[in-house]
């Protein structure tokens, strides 16, 4: 298996602009997360999803942040508009039911917001 | 929010030298998770904690669920260059989805 895809790998743009962020998941794995990185936060959950609904996103940290699960292999993280605050490392991760050992992290996005 | 207070934030240490980390919580947890990050990789599982008191081993690697369960450590013996990353504990809390993420120590070992 490939693994968690996530593209792209790096994305520099400027504030104001709209920033998409995918990921494919593991195939036959139900949940999925994006997760974003930062110095000062740590890791932290933004949104997560199972079998394509999304459950919780409480973590969103605000309106210009949307995630969308149209079907089960692909996901999007849409920042619209960007600002430099956004800057960071963001993840997703895809896992098979409750197993917490089958819960695989993506090689990350980094996102710089000029 | 829930919260994970990992310990130390960061370490520098001798190679060969063992590694000791740990993670508090005020919540009562019902798995703990112990994984690492190399530099421009995601996180990776090491250690999957399920019952208090479980202690468990993966090469030089041991990690404990605290009886209380709200707590858990991570031994790490004769470190070696490649033991150099970010170390997170996780925590999944009874019958919720997700997991919550400590933030992380920074392993430096030297040479």
């Amino acid at each position: 298996d490939a693994g968690v895809i996530q593209s792209p790998r790096h994305e520099v743009t400027e504030m104001g602009q709209e920033v998409t962020l995918r990921c494919k998941p593991i195939s036959g794995h139900d949940y999925l997360f994006w997760y974003r990185q930062t110095m000062m936060r740590g890791l932290e959950l933004l949104i997560y999803f199972n079998n394509n609904v999304p459950i919780d996103d409480s973590g969103m940290p605000e309106d210009r942040f949307s995630a969308k699960m149209p079907n089960a292999s692909f996901s999007t993280l849409k920042i619209q508009p960007s600002e430099p605050r956004d800057s960071a490392v963001y993840f997703c991760a895809s896992r098979l039911g409750q197993v917490q050992e089958t819960q695989y992290f993506g090689p990350g996005t980094r996102l710089l917001v000029l | 929010g829930q919260q994970l207070n990992q310990s130390p934030q960061s370490m520098f240490i001798q190679e060969g030298e063992d590694v000791s980390m740990n993670c508090t919580s005020s919540s009562i947890f019902n798995t703990w998770l112990w994984y690492k990050q190399d530099p421009g990789e995601g996180p990776v599982l090491l250690i999957a904690l399920y019952k208090a008191g479980e202690l468990t081993s993966n090469g030089r690697l041991t990690a404990q669920f605290g009886i209380t369960r709200k707590d858990s450590f991570l031994n790490i013996s004769a470190s070696i260059p490649s033991d150099v990353g970010i170390y997170f504990c996780a925590g999944q809390l009874w019958r919720d989805d997700k997991i919550i993420f400590g933030k992380g120590t920074r392993l430096h070992i030297l040479p």
